[in-house]
């Protein structure tokens, strides 16, 4: 199992691009996250989904959007970065509420850099 | 709403010391309480978790951590540290599913403590 993946590693991107981030598991999971972490604040949630075709947001969602078309691949989208969107991005899954302690499985993590 | 607090942004031990990471909590109702490591670059790998079967936790690389209800607290302990430990450790705080299943398992990090060994 190839676990949690994250598409790209590395970004940089001008003020008002856009891009997407692609998030891909091969572990079966409902649940799905992005998080954004920067130096000082942990790891802060920007939106989740709890299965397929559902979406919500978390702490810090403004500027972000998120789709989840199929169950294995949760997207998180910046329609016009600015600057205060340089962060390292996080995505994670875990097992649906049946199970307990709802362990997340993180990916590698996206280096995104806004000038 | 549940909160975490490491105390100790940077924490230095020399090889062969005891290794002490703290976590407290706060959370109205008892939570599930985890303890995660980043290494340079890397994405997070979980240490260990509480999930109130055992308030004494064993974790990996001979990591562990007890559960104190009483002072709310979740500290990180290792007999001793290793320069391999060099990393930054979060500790996190979810709720338990509630009756509705609609517990979505929301993890609220700590800032992080970065550890540092030195030989």
């Amino acid at each position: 199992n190839a676990g949690v993946t994250q598409t790209p590693k590395f970004r940089v991107l001008k003020t008002g691009q856009s891009m997407t981030l692609l998030c891909a598991q091969d572990m079966n999971h409902e649940y799905m996250y992005w998080y954004r972490q920067d130096p000082g604040m942990g790891l802060r949630l920007i939106h989740y989904s709890v299965g397929e075709g559902t979406t919500a947001k978390g702490e810090v969602p403004d500027g972000y959007n998120v789709s989840r078309l199929k169950k294995q691949n949760f997207l998180l989208g910046l329609e016009s970065a600015a600057p205060s969107q340089t962060s390292v991005y996080f995505c994670a899954s875990s097992y649906s509420v049946a199970l307990e302690g709802h362990e997340q499985y993180f990916g590698p993590g996206t280096r995104l850099t806004v000038t | 709403a549940q909160s975490v607090t490491q105390l100790g942004s940077h924490v230095s031990v020399s090889e062969g010391a005891l290794v002490l990471l703290r976590c407290n909590y706060s959370s109205s109702v008892p939570p599930y309480l985890f303890w995660y490591v980043q290494y340079p670059n890397q994405g997070l790998q979980l240490l260990l978790k509480y999930t109130s079967a055992a308030t004494l936790v064993k974790g990996i690389n001979d990591f562990e951590a007890e559960f104190k209800k009483s002072e709310t607290s979740f500290h990180l302990t290792k007999p001793s540290a290793h320069m391999s430990d060099a990393a930054e450790y979060f500790c996190a705080v979810s709720h338990k599913p509630n009756a509705g299943g609609t517990s979505y398992g929301k993890l609220t990090f700590g800032q992080g403590t970065i550890l540092t060994v030195h030989p």
